[in-house]
């Protein structure tokens, strides 16, 4: 399985924007790029994925560099109920593929 | 739309007992999977199944057993509990493609004593 490097924790200040950066240094043609995230006491969640454009939804955007070994997550206004942990992992686009976490991003927000 | 649910939410047993975690999910999903997490950690990968009547190893299977009892179940039973298998157990479900998105139920907080 291709595998992907997150920093441990980071911090932001409310209102402000936060970039959350992953590495996938071996990641294939064929990987779709996902992030979850994890409120507190709650299960994961879903933010984003692309493949090789960037995406943007109601949550999140996400930034996709062009030989796709890394990847930014981008909050666009950071808010105390963004605090949680950020995982990216890789999804093959054929066919069924079983899906592990890393140990992601500690997202902190200060008020 | 329920989603994915977990049963039950919270559950303490003493070492050597048994006990099922069920999951179902109403989705018309093809793949289930049971992954725990202990405190302060990310979530590891037990069991999985790509569609109903097959599973497949994770990360770390060792003292559970699943079952794919159909398309919208997947159970996790440990047969003698350990306190080492005091975690939180999330199942999650998702199509097969890699640009499906995961769902994930609310979690069993488990503690073996």
């Amino acid at each position: 399985d291709a595998k992907t490097t997150q920093p441990n924790s980071m911090e932001s200040n409310e209102e402000e924007p936060v970039h959350l950066p992953c590495n996938h240094s071996t990641i294939s043609g064929t990987d779709y790029i996902h992030w979850y995230r994890q409120l507190p006491s709650q299960g994961p969640e879903y933010v984003i994925h692309g493949l090789t454009s960037n995406v943007n939804n109601r949550m999140a955007s996400l930034a996709i560099a062009e030989d796709r070994k890394s990847s930014t997550l981008i909050l666009h206004r950071a808010t105390l109920r963004d605090a949680a942990v950020y995982y990216c992992i890789l999804r093959f686009s054929g066919g069924y593929q079983k899906v592990t976490f890393g140990t992601g991003t500690k997202l902190q927000v200060i008020p | 739309n329920a989603g994915v649910t977990q049963t039950p939410k919270f559950q303490v047993l003493k070492t050597g007992q048994s006990m099922t975690l069920q999951c179902a999910q109403d989705m018309n999903h093809n793949s289930m999977y049971w992954y725990r997490q202990d405190p302060g950690m990310g979530l590891r990968l037990i069991y999985y199944s790509a569609s109903e009547g097959t599973t497949d190893k994770g990360e770390v299977p060792n003292g559970y057993n699943v079952s794919r009892l159909n398309k919208r179940e997947f159970s996790l039973r440990l047969e003698s509990a350990a306190p080492s298998q005091t975690s939180v157990y999330f199942c999650a479900s998702s199509g097969n493609r890699g640009r499906a998105e995961a769902f994930f139920g609310q979690g069993t907080r488990l503690t073996v004593v």
